[in-house]
């Protein structure tokens, strides 16, 4: 079945420095999403990628969708201790179905 | 954005006893809502697509008897895990969808004793 992929499993920065996490999916897929969990938290909706080679930005964070639409990346710019959580891809295969990456878990200290 | 409630939001249960979940669409009707399950440090695993009126769809694995999955109406789903064992504990979590985008509920921490 479809299996979506995230690396690296958990990163630890500095506040200030950048952080980025990459999904990679074994199938292509229609449309990526991705979502921020806080600790003790659900995962809350942040940006759907549609189009091959899309790149959109939310302030600090910037997503893009591959070119063969079975890979995505999201990039935090400066990282804050508010950025704390796991971030997940989540695409939809060809049976419709959303099926969520690994997770990175992103921990920033002061 | 649209707001998904889920109770309880932690149990602690008797092995052998059945324990009913509730997630509700506050603001919308959802035909569709998903049931996932997620272990500490782990990914959303999608169980079941509860639909209205009709029965759910397990995913691989999941079996049906053991995760009973009701959805009465527009904005009401219910996870019942019945004969819970102490193997059942985990973090319960449900979504519903507007558009492209997912709602979840805050989840339900499962402790099976």
């Amino acid at each position: 079945g479809q299996q979506v992929m995230q690396i690296p499993q958990y990163q630890h920065v500095q506040e200030g420095e950048d952080f980025t996490t990459y999904c990679n999916s074994s199938t292509t897929l229609s449309n990526i999403q991705w979502y921020k969990q806080r600790p003790g938290g659900h995962p809350v909706f942040l940006i759907q990628l549609v189009k091959s080679g899309e790149v959109k930005k939310q302030k600090r964070l910037t997503f893009q969708f591959g070119e063969a639409k079975k890979n995505s990346s999201l990039h935090i710019t400066a990282t804050q201790t508010t950025d704390v959580g796991t971030y997940f891809c989540a695409g939809t295969g060809t049976a419709s179905k959303l099926t969520f990456g690994t997770g990175t878990r992103l921990q920033v200290t002061l | 954005g649209a707001v998904v409630s889920q109770h309880p939001s932690r149990v602690i249960c008797k092995s052998g006893t059945s324990v009913k979940i509730e997630c509700r669409s506050l603001d919308f009707q959802a035909t569709t809502m998903f049931w996932y399950r997620q272990f500490p440090k782990q990914s959303l695993m999608l169980m079941a697509t509860s639909n209205e009126g009709s029965k759910a769809t397990y995913e691989q694995g999941v079996e049906k008897d053991k995760f009973l999955i009701n959805h009465a109406s527009l904005t009401l789903s219910t996870l019942t895990v019945t004969s819970a064992h102490p193997e059942d504990s985990s973090f319960y979590i449900c979504s519903a969808g507007q558009g492209s985008e997912l709602f979840f509920g805050s989840g339900t921490q499962l402790s099976v004793l």
